[in-house]
């Protein structure tokens, strides 16, 4: 592994049903983050977590959670999916704090729920 | 919470120059970024500003006026691979950022 992964690529995923989007980096960056980006709205941001063991809401965090239980990784897991939340989903790590520490992207999971 | 806002589309001939202005409202500033997203793929990182004045990177410029809440980024010499989205973000006090809609530049032969 090198940097971040995510699983899976694309899922189409029936109402109701419940999902988790896997994330992990190998970085060993503190932060990690759960965008989601949707056409004309750009990246807006669902939950993150500063360091592992904690966690905090984004702008967008109904309908979805969350949980840190290593550095590594940081799973978003949506309990029942709706139409609404069909989207491409990022997943982020940074290093906290300190100047330009940018964050780095995963490549994405694109989510269709029907 | 921010306001940012850059324009949707620009399209620009290959060996241009292109400007990209984004302005933004915030409740917390502790820098801004520009990320630069091709279709289909992940944001990557382009630059960071923090102080005023102006950052150069090669091709790439970028350029932070925090009193007027304006940013900048300048592409040089265009090549067809930089057709692409071009994302501006604000940093705020906890370190999460917050995006623009992003622009995507389209680079004409």
């Amino acid at each position: 592994i090198a940097g971040i992964t995510q699983a899976p690529t694309s899922q189409i995923l029936a109402a109701g049903r419940r999902m988790t989007l896997r994330c992990t980096q190998d970085m060993r960056h503190n932060a990690m983050y759960w965008y989601r980006q949707d056409l004309g709205l750009g990246l807006r941001l669902i939950h993150y977590s500063n360091t592992a063991g904690t966690t905090g809401k984004g702008e967008v965090p109904d309908g979805y959670s969350v949980s840190r239980a290593n550095t590594d990784d940081f799973p978003l897991t949506l309990a029942s999916a709706v139409p609404s939340q069909t989207s491409v989903y990022f997943c982020a790590s940074s290093d906290y704090g300190g100047a330009a520490n940018e964050q780095f992207f995963g490549p994405g999971t694109r989510l269709t729920v029907l | 919470g921010q306001n940012i806002d850059q324009p949707t589309e620009m399209t620009a001939t290959e060996g241009a120059i292109v400007q990209i202005n984004c302005t933004y409202q915030t409740s917390g500033f502790n820098g801004l970024f520009w990320y630069q997203q091709h279709a289909g793929e992940a944001p990557t990182f382009l630059s960071y500003n923090v102080l005023d004045g102006l950052e150069e990177k090669g091709r790439f410029s970028s350029f932070l006026s925090r009193s007027k809440g304006y940013s900048y980024l300048l592409l040089k010499e265009l090549q067809m691979k930089d057709s692409a989205s071009y994302l501006c973000a604000v940093r705020d006090g906890d370190y999460k950022l917050s995006f623009g809609a992003g622009t995507t530049v389209t680079v004409r032969a």
